[in-house]
């Protein structure tokens, strides 16, 4: 079968750096997406890892191991607009994605 | 207006009851996809469809249907509803190997 593990809850302080682990057991592995989502919104597309390696969007950076089945989502000067749920979801034979349970972000002030 | 529209937002309704959702996009993407989600089980795929021709099952199929009347429009199904099936329920679309989906606002269902 194919699964994703995801921290179920993490919480930081406004202004520090938090890291969400993903890590995966899949086939047809193409690649990594992360998205977050607000209580009572609908995902939002943050990142995508096709190859391994870090990529960076402003505040966020995400990071693919495919050797280690394992990414992360690295968010930086946490602002309390951050609080929120984070999935990562890997790209499954190029046709659709299968989404981890959600990591729950809560930053305190 | 957004690119990406469920109706109806919020639906209740009762076992045994027929019920659709619907999904139109203005993104001209070809794939489209829906998806359930449940506290704690994050998002579960259940149809997703490449072309008006091409619909294929996700993890989750069994107790829905779909049909894609146009590249902008694919419907979820629920022929006979059951409370198990009380859930929030996504349309998505994709444009190619972009790695990304564009999600529409959501329906919430209940089903008593």
């Amino acid at each position: 079968g194919q699964s994703l593990e995801q921290p179920s809850e993490v919480t930081a302080v406004e202004g520090a750096i938090v890291q969400i682990n993903c890590t995966y057991q899949t086939s047809g592995f193409y690649g990594l997406s992360w998205y977050q989502q607000h209580d009572g919104g609908a995902p939002t597309f943050l990142s995508y890892n096709g190859l391994d390696g870090l990529e960076e969007t402003g505040r966020f950076s995400s990071f693919l191991s495919r050797s280690d089945s394992y990414g992360y989502l690295l968010l930086q000067e946490l602002q309390m607009k951050d609080s929120a749920s984070y999935f990562c979801a890997h790209d499954n034979y190029g046709q659709n994605f299968v989404f981890g349970p959600g990591t729950r972000l809560s930053v305190l002030p | 207006d957004a690119d990406v529209t469920q109706t109806p937002r919020n639906r209740i309704t009762k076992t045994g009851k027929r019920i659709m959702l619907e999904c139109s996009q203005t993104k001209g993407h070809d794939r489209m996809y829906w998806y359930r989600q449940d506290p704690g089980l994050g998002l579960r795929l259940i149809y997703y469809s490449f072309d008006v021709k091409d619909i294929n099952k996700g993890e989750i199929s069994d107790g829905y249907s779909v049909s894609r009347q146009a590249q902008a429009k694919f419907s979820l199904s629920l022929e006979s509803a059951i409370p198990n099936q009380t859930a929030l329920y996504f349309c998505a679309t994709s444009e190619g190997n972009t790695g990304e989906l564009f999600f529409g606002e959501g329906s919430r269902l209940t089903v008593l």
